[in-house]
């Protein structure tokens, strides 16, 4: 697709219930990251998958948070035992990097229109 | 470490006035600053970004932002607002250290434009 896409849209679920949120990136992107933006805050990191080294996670607030990603394609960030703390708007974005000769990278991050999750 | 601070969590214009959306970073490195739009239910969109190369930037929808390192600050500016500028405005800050590095947001600024 032309941007980044994500599934659900919206997702209402129940505490102690687990919940599963998907992200496809743009094609040939090979960075993907997971933010969260809590209502009235700004965007808190999460977690980043550069290719095939190992991601990022030091964002990740508990050990209840876990992502995935296969390859340079989808990934899943799941929430076990969801909390009412754990709602929000979880956006993923995905960028490529332009190496220039002799200087720094540049990378832009695309976001999707995120998945919002209830917890009641 | 990095950190943003956007002054102003409202900021209230007239159609045709001038915008001016206050952003102050720290960073241990050079910083790539950005600049995120974000309108009602929809994902972020990239106004701009700085990048080291020139200090003035010039973004989409007619908006620009001067990088000033001495004040550490990179304020966002557009001449004459309009009413389709009313959104949520995020400063953002990342290292240039690879090529794949978190972004550092703001609290973000919400843009109201009236008549």
């Amino acid at each position: 697709g032309a941007g980044v896409s994500q599934s659900p849209s919206n997702k209402v679920t129940e505490k102690g219930k687990d919940v599963e949120l998907r992200c496809d990136p743009i094609s040939g992107h090979t960075a993907l990251y997971w933010y969260r933006q809590r209502l009235g805050q700004g965007l808190e990191f999460l977690i980043y998958f550069q290719g095939n080294s190992a991601p990022d996670k030091s964002g990740l607030p508990s050990d209840r948070f876990s992502a995935e990603r296969t390859g340079e394609s989808v990934s899943t960030l799941t929430i076990q035992r969801t909390q009412q703390e754990d709602s929000a708007v979880y956006l993923c974005a995905s960028s490529s990097y332009t190496g220039l000769a002799g200087g720094p990278f540049q990378e832009t991050q695309y976001f999707g229109p995120g998945t919002r999750l209830l917890v009641l | 470490a990095q950190s943003v601070t956007q002054l102003g969590s409202h900021v209230s214009v007239s159609e045709g006035a001038l915008v001016l959306l206050r952003c102050n970073y720290s960073s241990s490195v050079p910083p790539y600053l950005f600049w995120y739009v974000q309108y009602p239910n929809q994902g972020l969109q990239l106004l701009l970004k700085y990048t080291s190369a020139a200090t003035l930037v010039k973004g989409i929808n007619g908006f620009e932002a001067e990088f000033k390192k001495s004040e550490t600050s990179f304020h966002l500016t557009k001449p004459s607002a309009h009413m389709s500028d009313a959104a949520e405005y995020f400063c953002a800050v990342s290292s240039n250290t690879g090529p794949a590095s978190k972004l550092t947001f703001g609290t973000g600024t919400r843009l109201q434009v009236t008549l």
